[in-house]
């Protein structure tokens, strides 16, 4: 069975220190992969999709970047963190075929202070 | 513009039915996901419709008609554990998935 890991679950950073959250999937070979950012009470704003190692997509210009080393990592990062960053952080991943259903890590909790 | 809109909140019984509505307007339209989320937790996913119709597991169900651009979550014999967030998402026309905003269901012995 597939199983996706995100670490870690909680962070509390300073304003203007680096970021790098880390997801992994297990159990499936070329996820389409996710990271997504809630809101404390809103809705899921999707950041960053790759199909693929190296291809990554954009959906949300701000100061965070993402990357696809492996096919079956994905990494968030910033270099400098802003307080509007607070967030609950989703990794997701789903089969290339469909219906294309969306599967959750537990999710990151990231305080800037 | 996309858009999918639900009741940011409602309020039921242990026991009792209540539905949860969903109105999408999308650039396309490829199918449509029921999520559940409780309070500091991921989304779990719940069911897809992609054709008009009622889609039926277990205490739940879920009912799509694609021409009123409309579905529904049905929860029956609601429990306090049904307490959370539920999150409806559209696959458009270029696969992309548009989420609302969610639905913060109470649950009141």
């Amino acid at each position: 069975s597939q199983t996706i890991h995100q670490w870690p679950a909680t962070l509390v950073q300073p304003v203007g220190s680096p970021l790098s959250l880390e997801c992994t999937v297990e159990g499936t070979s070329n996820p389409n992969l996710y990271w997504y950012r809630q809101a404390a009470g809103r809705g899921l704003q999707l950041l960053f999709y790759s199909v693929g190692i190296g291809q990554i997509s954009s959906e949300v210009p701000q100061n965070l970047s993402a990357s696809r080393p492996q096919d079956r990592q994905f990494i968030l990062s910033s270099k400098k963190l802003l307080l509007s960053d607070s967030g609950f952080y989703l990794c997701a991943w789903s089969g290339d075929r469909e219906p294309y259903e969306q599967y959750f890590g537990p999710g990151t909790r990231l305080t800037v202070t | 513009g996309q858009n999918i809109d639900q009741p940011t909140e409602m309020t039921a019984t242990e026991g009792a039915i209540v539905q949860i509505n969903c109105t999408y307007q999308t650039s396309g339209f490829n199918g449509l996901f029921w999520y559940q989320q409780h309070a500091g937790e991921a989304p779990t996913f719940l069911s897809y419709n992609v054709l008009d119709g009622l889609e039926e597991k277990g205490r739940f169900s879920s009912f799509l008609s694609r021409s009123k651009g409309y579905s529904y979550l049905l929860l029956k014999e609601l429990q306090m554990k049904d307490s959370a967030s539920y999150l409806c998402a559209v696959i458009n026309s270029n696969y992309q998935l548009i989420w609302g905003a969610g639905t913060k269901l109470i649950i009141k012995p």
